[in-house]
C-alpha cells in the first residue's frame, strides 16, 4: 500500500514570504494530521482534520497559518508570512478512524522548512 | 494525557536485546502506552502499543509493570536500523492526539 505522500521535501524562502504544503495521505484514511517538529523536538500537533472537517486546531498559530482539506483527502497547510522561528520539519500524517477508535498514524517523509 | 519521562540517550551493541525504559507515573486506566521511532530525515514509524497486558510484534514486544506506572520496549536482536529516536507516548484511547516528548535516542553500534 502507498504511504503518505508529501510535497515539497525542501523548501528555503525569506522570512515574510509565504509558502505551502502538500499532503496526499493513504486511501480510506479519514483523518490527517499536520504535526511541525523543530530541529532537536518531537513533533507537535498542528491541525486535525477528520474528513474535511477540523478537529483539533489548538496549536495552530492562526493569525499566519492555515490549513484546508477540500473533498476530504488531500490537504495543504500555508504560511503567510513566515518567521525565522518557522524553520522546521512539517510532517503529516494519516490514520484510520471507526467511531471513537483511531488507530495507529502513518507519517509522510516530512517538509523541511528553512526560513532565512 | 499522561506525561512520560524517557532517559535522553541509549546504546546497546548490534544483535543484542535492546530495553528501552519509559516512566508514565500519572497514567490513568483509560490511557494506552504507544512507541514510536523516528529514523534519521524520516517521519515517525508506529512500533506497538498496549493498556495492561504485555504485548509482542514482529518489531518489538511491550512489557508494562502490573501499577502500568512504566514500561519497556524490547527490540530483542538490534541491528543498526534500529538506530533512531523512541518516543513513549500515553494517550487516551478516545483521543485521536498523540504528544511526543523528547524521547530516548538509541544507538546501536557495530
Amino acid at each position: 500500500e502507498a504511504g503518505v505522500a508529501q510535497s515539497p521535501r525542501y523548501k528555503i524562502i525569506e522570512k515574510r514570504q509565504s509558502v505551502a504544503f502538500w499532503c496526499n495521505p493513504i486511501s480510506g484514511h479519514a483523518t490527517l494530521y499536520w504535526y511541525q517538529q523543530i530541529l532537536g523536538q518531537g513533533p507537535k500537533l498542528l491541525i486535525q482534520f477528520q474528513n474535511n472537517g477540523v478537529v483539533d486546531d489548538s496549536q495552530l498559530p492562526k493569525d499566519r497559518f492555515s490549513a484546508e482539506r477540500l473533498k476530504g483527502v488531500d490537504s495543504t497547510l500555508k504560511i503567510q508570512p513566515a518567521k525565522l522561528e518557522d524553520s522546521a520539519v512539517y510532517l503529516c500524517a494519516s490514520s484510520q478512524t471507526a467511531g471513537l477508535i483511531s488507530y495507529e498514524q502513518y507519517f509522510g517523509p516530512g517538509t523541511r522548512l528553512t526560513v532565512t | 494525557d499522561a506525561k512520560t519521562t524517557q532517559p535522553p540517550s541509549m546504546d546497546c551493541a548490534e544483535g543484542r536485546a535492546a530495553n528501552l525504559p519509559c516512566n508514565h507515573s500519572t497514567i490513568s486506566g483509560n490511557e494506552y502506552v504507544y512507541w514510536y521511532r523516528q529514523i534519521h530525515s524520516q517521519g515517525p514509524q508506529y512500533i506497538i502499543h498496549g493498556l495492561k497486558n504485555n504485548e509482542t510484534n514482529e518489531m518489538a514486544s511491550l512489557i508494562i509493570t502490573e501499577d502500568r506506572k512504566s514500561s519497556t520496549l524490547i527490540l530483542p536482536h538490534a541491528t543498526l536500523r534500529d538506530t533512531a529516536v523512541y518516543y513513549c507516548i500515553v494517550r487516551r484511547g478516545s483521543s485521536y492526539k498523540l504528544i511526543f516528548g523528547s524521547g530516548t535516542r538509541l544507538l546501536v553500534r557495530p
